[in-house]
């Protein structure tokens, strides 16, 4: 079955250090993947999303993954973390043939001044 | 403004005492879908719809019952709440069938439930 795993439930960083958020999936079949972020009290907000156009993909806020297809792996990143990127981060697959898409448990980002 | 809208937002009841969680999208989307969202656990699937008066089972179904008579409508139904269906829960939308894989869902701002 398919599977999404986020390493790590809380990342902590300090303001202006890199943030790195990590995915992997499971999947015999090529997959369409998403970055959802949750700020408190409020619902998921599409951040990026992968449609195999590009490796690299470009997101809202600074933020950017890179699918590598040989470690099945579609990490977040962003260069300097802003006090305001403090949030919940979801991964998730989706397939064609499917009618649902598989969210990850969640990495909570925290922010240190 | 384009967006799903739950009511209530927050809602305390007793067990057995059946409740409703609306959900309605202004984007004349086909495809509508329920989740809950637990620590830990990440979003699970309720139940979801593809078009008016098609729904179906996702991961988490029991306890639960929806309808969709209206396109723009996917009501939550509790028939008798019990304490282990304590979550907040999503309700979300995205345009249609084809190609669903790469399509990205609208959330709701969730409904935090708490059962008594």
């Amino acid at each position: 079955a398919q599977s999404v795993t986020q390493l790590g439930s809380h990342v902590s960083v300090s303001e202006g250090a890199l943030v790195l958020l990590r995915c992997n999936y499971s999947s015999s079949v090529p997959p369409y993947l998403f970055w959802y972020v949750q700020y408190p009290n409020q619902g998921l907000q599409l951040l990026l999303k992968y449609t195999s156009a590009a490796t690299l993909v470009k997101g809202i806020n600074g933020f950017e993954a890179e699918f590598k297809k040989s470690e099945t792996s579609f990490h977040l990143t962003k260069p300097s973390a802003h006090m305001s990127d403090a949030a919940e981060y979801f991964c998730a697959v989706g397939y064609s043939s499917a009618s649902k898409i598989i969210f990850g448990s969640g990495t909570r980002l925290s922010i240190r001044p | 403004e384009a967006q799903v809208t739950q009511n209530p937002r927050y809602l305390i009841t007793v067990t057995g005492k059946k409740l409703t969680v609306t959900c309605s999208q202004n984007m004349n989307h086909e495809y509508m879908s329920w989740y809950r969202q637990d620590p830990g656990l990440g979003l699970r699937q309720i139940y979801y719809s593809m078009n008016v008066e098609v729904t179906d089972k996702g991961d988490v179904p029991e306890g639960y019952k929806v309808s969709r008579k209206e396109k723009r409508n996917f009501p939550l139904i509790l028939e008798s709440p019990s304490p282990n269906q304590t979550s907040l829960y999503f309700c979300a939308s995205s345009p249609g069938q084809a190609n669903f894989g790469d399509q990205p869902q609208h959330f709701g701002d969730g409904t935090r439930l708490s059962i008594l």
